[in-house]
């Protein structure tokens, strides 16, 4: 079954505000990857941690690695409609195992 | 480049019909694989290749069959359609396997929209 969970499936933002999307997976991860998916569009890559505790920055989205690298959270900092769409981890297991995905709405 | 091409981007099936949706990249991609996206399960790989000649199955592979003759093509069959196939189809490929530990981001194609009806 799925191994990697995200939450929440949906946030409903006013432009500005922050966000923060986290991934939880029940087995420890070598790595984990970042997709962003536009709507209508396909997933395009963002990011890759690997290293416990590991915290990477682009721009206004802050992505971190848990200490036991089984959780992973993306943080946008003062939203803009262009961070409109759905944001997917994707934990190495051995296999890359996608979460749910969070689906973003920002309303200016 | 074209990157990750799919064909068809549409396509509306009767149950029982076999089809092929063709997937092709021109990076030179070692590793290939198929994903199903449904909402509210994400992506859901069907099936992979770390290389041609070689691939093996995902989290959902019942329904589906893949060859790799070439780098470059990556087809996925399904056999005998049902309903429950209606999905997104992707492809996506990455230089070596995404799982191997080092930085290989997987390039996605634009998805084949598939109906089963």
């Amino acid at each position: 079954g799925q191994q990697v969970m995200q939450i929440p499936q949906y946030q409903h933002v006013q432009e500005g505000e922050d966000f923060t999307t986290y991934c939880n997976s029940s087995t420890t991860l070598s790595n984990i990857q970042w997709y962003k998916q536009r709507p209508g569009g396909h997933p395009v890559f963002l990011i890759q941690l690997v290293k416990s505790g590991e915290v990477k920055k682009q721009k206004r989205l802050t992505f971190q690695f848990g200490e036991a690298k089984k959780n992973s959270s993306l943080h946008i900092t003062a939203t803009q409609t262009t961070d409109v769409g759905t944001y997917f981890c994707a934990g190495n297991t051995g296999k890359l195992i996608f979460g749910q995905g969070t689906t973003l709405q920002v309303k200016p | 480049n074209a990157g990750v091409t799919q064909t068809p981007k549409f396509q509306v099936l009767k149950t029982g019909q076999s089809m092929t949706l063709q997937c092709a990249q021109d990076m030179n991609h070692e590793y290939m694989s198929w994903y199903r996206q449904d909402p509210g399960m994400g992506l859901r790989l069907i099936h992979y290749s770390v290389g041609a000649g070689i691939t093996d199955q995902g989290e959902v592979p019942n329904g589906y069959n893949v060859s790799r003759s070439t780098t470059e093509d990556f087809p996925l069959r399904l056999l005998s359609a049902a309903p429950s196939q209606t999905s997104v189809y992707f492809c996506a490929s990455s230089y070596s396997n995404p799982t191997g530990g080092s930085n290989q981001p997987q390039h996605f194609g634009d998805g084949t929209r598939l109906s089963i009806l």
